[in-house]
């Protein structure tokens, strides 16, 4: 079974400038999560979607960062315009979301450095 | 969502059991206690998860103390490939899976 795939691996960009991440989920898996994690942290949930709609976001910055997942399957998360303070890891994550099968599985993560 | 206290590290030797340890005093009734691992440069995985009784997997084994108040992760033979930092989660009940990661526990292996 393929796992959850991301790119780029990583991305390095000067503030003010937009970058997009790209994540696959598992095949089937209805949810999908978007974390950052800063050096030192552990990840901190940015939004999570349930099929096409948008369950939580109360952690996403929405004046610079926004997301989608097109067709309940793949997602991006953007970042327009980025800050020195969104260098970070972005982790993808998904999930089958049902009783006993709740296990969420990570992606490798995309290493964002913003100069 | 309920806390969770961890030791920031802690060290092992090879082939020797590991109890990483855990204090959730605030935990509710309906609270999971699940545990991830993170191993250097890649995405969190996870580990095993329990309500209130023991659970063992393939991988390690959860012990829940009566109370619930506190739980402990053990590595039955630690080995260097063990190395990471291991996070403790509650996971409150209801059909919003969501994970708030802490800090963590960052275990070093000795050969």
């Amino acid at each position: 079974e393929a796992g959850v795939a991301q790119s780029p691996r990583y991305k390095i960009i000067e503030k003010r400038q937009s970058v997009a991440f790209w994540c696959n989920p598992i095949s089937g898996h209805a949810t999908l999560y978007w974390y950052q994690q800063i050096l030192g942290q552990g990840p901190k949930l940015l939004i999570q979607f349930q099929n096409n709609g948008v369950v939580d976001d109360s952690q996403l910055p929405k004046d610079r960062f926004s997301a989608e997942r097109l067709k309940g399957v793949d997602s991006t998360l953007k970042i327009q315009p980025a800050k020195l303070e969104d260098s970070a890891v972005y982790l993808c994550a998904s999930s089958l979301d049902r009783p006993l099968r709740e296990t969420q599985y990570f992606g490798p993560g995309t290493r964002l450095l913003v100069l | 969502d309920a806390k969770t206290t961890q030791p920031n590290s802690m060290e092992s030797n090879e082939e020797e059991p590991v109890h990483l340890p855990c204090n959730h005093s605030t935990i509710s009734g309906t609270d999971y206690i699940h545990w991830y691992r993170q191993l250097p440069s890649q995405g969190p995985e996870y580990v095993i998860h329990g309500l209130t009784s023991n659970v063992n997997n393939r991988m390690a084994s959860l012990a829940i103390a009566e109370d619930r108040k506190s739980s402990t992760l053990i590595l039955h033979r630690a080995t260097l490939r063990d190395a990471a930092v291991y996070y403790c989660i509650l996971r409150g009940g209801g059909s919003n899976y969501k994970l708030t990661f802490g800090k963590g526990t960052l275990l070093t292996v000795n050969p």
